[in-house]
């Protein structure tokens, strides 16, 4: 089955700087979706990005689709931006099944 | 408008006891997803529902769990004769064709079998 990889697995920062995360994963994809996970535990999705680049805020993430990668740069991080990230794709040939990596649990202290 | 709901929000059971676990999607939505969220991991697909049509169910670990979506609204994921390894988070999401695939998932229900 198709294989998604996201590093770094823990990763803890200072409030204001940046970071970049990535998803790599093992097929072509349909679709990819990144999501932050709050220390409660609620899902929200951050971006929806099978191909190109989005921005919203101090968010942006860009998916090369053809070299397989996908990348959430958070800017200016704040302590608000803490829990774990996860990217999901759903392959080209099995639409509508989604596979999540095993995230990256983000700390930013202040 | 309301997000996704999910009732109960938690669940203990005793080894063996049967559980129903409830979603309330956004409205209009018409894909429904459940999931299976394990601590320290990622979440697993379990089925899949557009409308009432269960069109893949391929992720339910045994035949122990069962999904269903009557009306085509709320969804309903049972476990018989449940086991200390189905303790985990379950999740709920759904999206709209209107809105490209964005999932939106409710808070989940975590159930922990004794």
């Amino acid at each position: 089955g198709i294989q998604v990889e996201q590093s770094p697995p823990d990763l803890i920062l200072q409030e204001g700087a940046n970071s970049t995360l990535r998803c790599n994963f093992s097929d072509s994809v349909n679709n990819l979706q990144w999501f932050h996970q709050n220390p409660w535990g609620q899902l929200i999705n951050l971006f929806y990005i099978p191909s190109g680049t989005k921005q919203n805020g101090r968010l942006s993430a860009t998916t090369v689709a053809t070299e397989r990668y996908s990348l959430l740069y958070i800017s200016s991080s704040q302590t608000t931006d803490s829990g774990v990230y996860f990217c999901a794709v759903e392959l080209v040939d099995n639409f509508n099944k989604f596979y999540f990596g095993s995230g990256t649990k983000l700390n930013v202290k202040p | 408008g309301a997000g996704v709901s999910q009732s109960p929000r938690y669940k203990v059971a005793k080894r063996g006891q049967d559980v129903a676990l409830r979603c309330d999607p956004i409205s209009g939505h018409v894909s429904l997803f459940w999931y299976q969220q394990a601590l320290g991991q990622g979440p697993e697909f379990l089925t899949y529902f557009q409308n009432e049509a269960q069109l893949d169910k391929s992720g339910l670990p045994s035949d122990r769990f069962f999904a269903e979506r009557p009306e085509g609204s709320v969804s309903t994921l049972k476990i018989q004769r449940t086991q200390q390894e189905d303790s985990a988070v379950y999740l709920c999401a759904s999206s709209s064709p209107k809105q490209g695939k964005t999932q939106y998932f409710g808070p989940g229900t975590r159930l922990l079998v004794l």
